[in-house]
């Protein structure tokens, strides 16, 4: 089945400790991208990455960092979260090259980040 | 820059009945395209529909049509037939020209409740 998986789904930290939520696709897509979704500002993206090696800043980029290292991976690491960064978080990933709707983006499950 | 809003934080209809869910757009660019996401309480995010800044028609898919008033700078969706699995959180987005459906903005969304 293609899909956009997401670990973990659900994870309570505390302030300042390290964390990785990992995201994998299985259907050879360049394109990969991370948002978070709070309520009332809809989903914002937080990087993006064209293709391996290739990543980029979106719109709330401060105090993350993302890799790509391989086509079907795209961790998402939170060096010192915050409370602030708790939040529902969402990976998707898509095809590149083609025009209109056929890059639609197909996201993963989610995972629910609590900072406390 | 590109701006979506979606003006109705949560909307009532009754089952069987059509709804419709705003969304107004900004942008400066002549080329977008326009994207309609569903997600259900189970947090996943389902893609309805996509409509093309270039395209003569209206999109449909289903149940489920766009109503693309390109002066206005609307494209709101249109449900027929309501039906209890379509009580949801709906997210217009917008994507940059020749980017096709990848780097979306994203509105704050709209919950709608379907009654029996």
């Amino acid at each position: 089945e293609a899909q956009v998986t997401q670990n973990p789904r659900y994870l309570i930290t505390v302030t300042g400790k390290k964390l990785t939520v990992t995201c994998s696709q299985n259907m050879n897509h360049e394109y990969m991208s991370w948002y978070r979704q709070d309520p009332g500002l809809g989903l914002r993206q937080i990087y993006y990455s064209m293709n391996v090696e290739v990543t980029d800043k979106g719109d709330v980029p401060e105090g993350y960092k993302v890799s790509r290292k391989e086509k079907r991976n795209f961790p998402l690491i939170l060096e010192s979260p915050s409370p602030n960064q708790t939040s529902l978080y969402f990976c998707a990933s898509s095809p590149l090259g083609g025009v209109g709707g056929a890059n639609v983006l197909t996201f993963g499950a989610g995972s629910r980040l609590t900072v406390l | 820059a590109q701006k979506i809003t979606q003006t109705q934080p949560g909307m009532f209809v009754q089952e069987k009945e059509a709804v419709t869910l705003d969304c107004t757009y900004d942008t400066s660019d002549p080329s977008y395209g326009l994207f309609w996401y569903k997600q259900p309480s189970s947090g996943e995010m389902i893609f309805l529909i996509y409509q093309g800044s270039y395209d003569q028609q209206n999109a449909t898919e289903g149940r489920y049509s766009l109503n693309f008033q390109k002066a206005r700078k609307s494209a709101n969706l249109v449900i027929s037939a309501s039906q209890l699995g379509d009580s949801a959180m709906y997210f217009c987005a917008m994507s940059p020209p020749y980017n096709a459906g990848n780097m979306l903005t994203f509105g704050g969304g709209t919950r709608l409740m379907v009654k029996p």
